[in-house]
């Protein structure tokens, strides 16, 4: 049973446009990030929310933890070709370190 | 600064071959895990450490062992290659108190 739901879970946009990706979940989590992955790499981490509510930004790239600490959505603003890639977000359900992932959300941004 | 830094990169092994994939980070991060990856499954947690001589199962730990005789080294070893354990491998390294991981770029299994 996968714990973390994302959606959509493809999205091929034009630069310039704006789009969100959601990730879901049933249950709570002390801490959610959200990872950068492109072809032959692993994935690279871009940011960490623990608070619910909590809102971070990084460039063009805002993300919100949800109140009750069960969803969270990344916004990116005036998509660039660099921001292509597949974006995961994982949560932590203890105080350990253990993380599961969301099936993730491949976008594809063209000039 | 080398990071996680995983060998081989590539492999193709035969149904019932054994191998390890070897995974190092200089970071002296006391957590180390490996993750598999495959088409719509996301990264799905086989085998973590906390700290050196301590390891434990993950979410798919059938068919893998894992030792942590060093805090540097975490490998993985397959005991006996199925075309299931076909799939991409990451290990991924974190500082205890920090959640968030450094992942190595990954060995592609192929099991034929």
């Amino acid at each position: 049973t996968q714990l973390l739901e994302q959606s959509p879970q493809f999205l091929s946009i034009q630069e310039g446009e704006n789009l969100t990706v959601y990730c879901n979940s049933s249950s709570v989590f002390s801490s959610l990030q959200w990872y950068r992955q492109e072809p032959g790499e692993g994935p690279v981490l871009l940011v960490t929310v623990v608070t619910g509510g909590e809102v971070k930004k990084l460039k063009r790239l805002t993300f919100q933890f949800g109140d009750a600490r069960k969803d969270s959505s990344l916004h990116i603003t005036a998509a660039q070709p660099g921001d292509t890639g597949l974006y995961l977000c994982a949560g932590n359900t203890g105080g350990g370190n253990k993380l599961t992932f969301g099936t993730g959300t491949q976008l594809k941004v063209e000039l | 600064n080398a990071g996680v830094t995983q060998t081989p990169k590539f492999q193709v092994l035969k149904t019932g071959q054994s191998m390890t994939l070897q995974c190092a980070q200089d970071m002296n991060h006391e957590y180390m895990s490996w993750y598999r990856q495959d088409p719509g499954m996301g990264l799905r947690l086989i085998h973590y450490s906390v700290g050196a001589g301590i390891t434990d199962q993950g979410e798919v730990p059938n068919g893998y062992n894992v030792s942590r005789s060093t805090t540097e080294d975490f490998p993985l070893r397959l005991l006996s290659a199925a075309p299931s354990q076909t799939s991409v491998y990451f290990c991924a390294s974190s500082r205890l108190r920090d959640r968030g991981y450094t992942f190595g770029s990954g060995t592609r299994l192929t099991v034929v």
